[in-house]
């Protein structure tokens, strides 16, 4: 059964920075692109970033709105995917799902169930 | 970059169908997706590639995507339907997913 579970969240003040984690199992995590996406309480989903597999060069990709503040990264070793984030604002807040993607880019198939990150002082 | 639009709410009777639409730039040239989110829960896919189901989805949920419009269609609603829908597609042009604002389905 394939399974993707977030951890990491936490409330945090504006400027300090937090790593969540994706642990995954019953599939080869390699063979797969990884994403994130957030959504912001009573909002819709915005997507984040996205890792591909090491096979595709494990290129990265970042939504605007975090570039240069948030690291995706991952361990195929363990099995994991993060998502550092530095430089954190009140407007961060959200709860973060990752998902795999199906192939490149196409569509996320199977989905965490989320962790709350809230940015307030 | 790519914009998709759907309508805030669909109200529909149980029993009836409803019909979700997801407005595109030529959308109908790209691969679109839909998922669900109920209250509380993470999204799950419901239609890939337009028109796939993933296995477990009823057959009464079904999709299109021609020209500026995309939509999924749901038969028969239950309520257990109401729920948030999203359509997606990937921007070839930016190398990234893009999501519409989401439509609220609710069941009468």
């Amino acid at each position: 059964e394939v399974q993707l579970v977030e951890s990491g969240g936490d409330l945090v003040q504006p400027g300090r920075s937090l790593r969540l984690s994706c642990s995954v199992s019953g599939f080869t995590f390699d063979d797969y692109p990884l994403t994130w996406v957030r959504q912001a309480p009573g909002k819709g989903l915005e997507w984040v970033s996205f890792i591909r597999s090491n096979t595709y060069g494990g290129k990265t990709e970042y939504a605007a709105s975090v570039k240069g503040r948030f690291i995706i990264s991952r361990d195929d070793s363990k099995n994991i995917a993060y998502l550092q984030m530095n430089s954190l604002k009140p407007e961060d807040t959200a709860i973060y799902y990752c998902a795999r993607q199906y192939s490149s880019s196409s569509f996320l198939d199977y989905w965490g169930r989320g962790t709350l990150v809230t940015v307030s002082s | 970059s790519y914009v998709l639009t759907q309508p805030p709410s669909v109200s529909v009777a149980p029993g009836k169908t409803a019909r979700i639409t997801c407005g595109g730039d030529n959308v109908g040239s790209k691969r679109l997706h839909w998922y669900q989110q109920r209250p509380g829960q993470a999204p799950v896919l419901v239609i890939y590639f337009d028109t796939d189901r993933p296995s477990g989805i009823p057959e009464r949920f079904s999709g299109s995507n021609s020209g500026n419009t995309a939509s999924l269609t749901i038969t028969g609603v239950e309520a257990g339907d109401e729920a948030d829908y999203y359509c997606q597609v990937w921007d070839l042009t930016n190398d990234f997913p893009v999501f519409g604002g989401g439509t609220k389905l609710v069941v009468l």
